[in-house]
């Protein structure tokens, strides 16, 4: 089973400025299936990025990702308000679905 | 329009048991083509993917995360166009938001890009 793992756990920044999160998986991700959600406080996830760099309908392109093997990077171009919010990776490999702990974007 | 509404949710004791429904209302897709979800999360916490089950057309198998097998059960009504999680010998751990996520496309079934809004389980005596 993979083990996700996410950095920073928290990240501080503000509005107007290029986050850059990471997720690490403990083996390769052979085959691309990894995803990026959003979750603002009280609401349920929102689906960003699938299969590694897809961006989900109605994602606005400020949103990017990237990767391959056991890396992963979410990219948010410049901070808006509604940005700020906890970031979840998320594998899926022979029947099993995985997310990673999170990072929490926070206003600086 | 879709949405996805969980209930059933509530307060209950060490050792016991409970049902959460999740009705998915769509004129979309059809309900017994969605592979369905549970994910719950715990207090302040992250996502915990609790199992999966599958439309008939895929088999309508079942997995489940090694947390839950054996304590956790899915299964669906097509007709009703629900999943259940029939949860038993409950630990104050279990206590969580339950969801229930699924994709709205065959092309995103490794994905849950809908959701629920929850509903609250909580495990105490």
């Amino acid at each position: 089973e993979i083990v996700l793992t996410q950095s920073p756990a928290t990240l501080s920044l503000s509005p107007g400025e290029r986050a850059t999160l990471s997720c690490g998986a403990s083996q390769s991700v052979n085959n691309n299936k990894l995803a990026w959600y959003q979750q603002r406080p009280g609401l349920a996830p929102r689906l960003l990025i699938y299969d590694t760099s897809i961006r989900a309908t109605g994602i606005p392109d400020r949103f990017s990702a990237s990767g391959s093997g056991t890396k992963f990077t979410l990219t948010i171009s410049k901070l808006e308000p509604e940005d700020f919010a906890v970031y979840y990776c998320q594998h899926y490999d022979t029947s099993l679905f995985t997310f990673g702990p999170g990072t929490k974007v926070d206003i600086k | 329009e879709v949405s996805l509404v969980e209930s059933g949710g509530g307060l209950v004791k060490p050792g016991g048991s409970l049902t959460l429904s999740c009705v998915v209302s769509t004129s979309e897709f059809r309900f017994s083509d969605v592979w369905m979800n549970w994910v719950r999360q715990a207090p302040g916490k992250g996502l915990e993917w609790l199992g999966l089950i599958r439309s008939k057309g895929s088999g309508g198998t079942i997995d489940y995360a090694a947390p839950v097998k054996g304590r956790f059960t899915i299964s669906r009504d097509d007709s009703r166009n629900t999943v259940f999680l029939h949860m038993s010998s409950l630990k104050t751990e279990d206590t969580a938001i339950y969801f229930c996520a699924a994709p709205t496309q065959w092309e995103l079934r490794f994905y849950f890009d809908l959701w629920g809004l929850g509903t609250l389980l909580t495990v105490s005596s």
